[in-house]
């Protein structure tokens, strides 16, 4: 157990309807991350929180948003879904924020939009 | 520009053979970060080993043995004496230190190589 937690652990919804995310990081970790696993991108980064800020952005489509909340966990939002946004969500939380950090990761939530 | 290459899809062995899993990486930085990660059926990812780039040793933990290039910009794996347990896929990683782009200790994942080891 990484001490990340993601909920919820499945996600089925339709084509156009918007999802919320959540993440919960190890205690202590300010650092969150956001990954998308599909079959053909692979893993990619999204966005990457630090102590409620924004600090970096990746391929993340403007129909996506996140937030990091005071204490410190974080959503991920996906508005307008389309059917290729079906992916597997992680959600890692660091204790820095810089590259050096080992990433946690949690296990992650499973979107499938029909 | 940065890039994780694995170059082997899949991989199948018999239980006690040695295996090693290539990652090659790109990179304009001279301080970077090289992770290995594990992806077990279940979809986890579990963290195995960083390395950084000022340190080539080598890395030894039980029967994981990690080999560290920079001349070859290589990080390879080898799981000695593969278990059924073992079966997964495995993912290379690069985080680079200098912020490019917007990128501050995001991971480039490459694709994955499938193990598979058979009893």
């Amino acid at each position: 157990d990484s001490g990340v937690t993601q909920t919820p652990k499945h996600l089925i919804t339709a084509t156009g309807q918007r999802v919320t995310l959540r993440c919960s990081p190890r205690s202590g970790d300010l650092s969150v991350y956001w990954y998308q696993q599909s079959l053909d991108q692979g893993l990619q980064f999204l966005i990457q929180y630090y102590n409620g800020e924004e600090r970096a952005k990746g391929n993340i489509l403007e129909r996506f948003s996140a937030q990091q909340f005071p204490d410190l966990h974080s959503e991920l939002n996906l508005s307008s879904l389309e059917l290729g946004d079906s992916a597997l969500y992680f959600c890692a939380s660091s204790a820095g924020g810089t590259s050096a950090a080992e990433q946690f990761f949690g296990p992650g939530t499973r979107l499938t939009v029909l | 520009a940065q890039k994780v290459t694995q170059a082997q899809t899949e991989i199948s062995v018999v239980e006690k053979e040695d295996v090693t899993l290539d990652c090659v990486y790109e990179t304009r930085d001279t301080t970077y970060y090289l992770f290995w990660y594990k992806q077990p059926p279940s979809g986890e990812l579990v963290f195995l080993i960083r390395r950084n780039s000022f340190d080539e040793q080598n890395e030894i933990s039980g029967r994981y043995s990690w080999n560290f290039q920079k001349s070859t910009s290589s990080f390879n794996f080898t799981i000695t004496a593969s278990q059924v347990v073992d079966s997964a896929v495995y993912f290379c990683a690069l985080s680079e230190a200098m912020n490019y782009g917007g990128s501050q200790g995001n991971l480039i994942f490459g694709k994955g190589t499938k193990l598979s080891v058979k009893p």
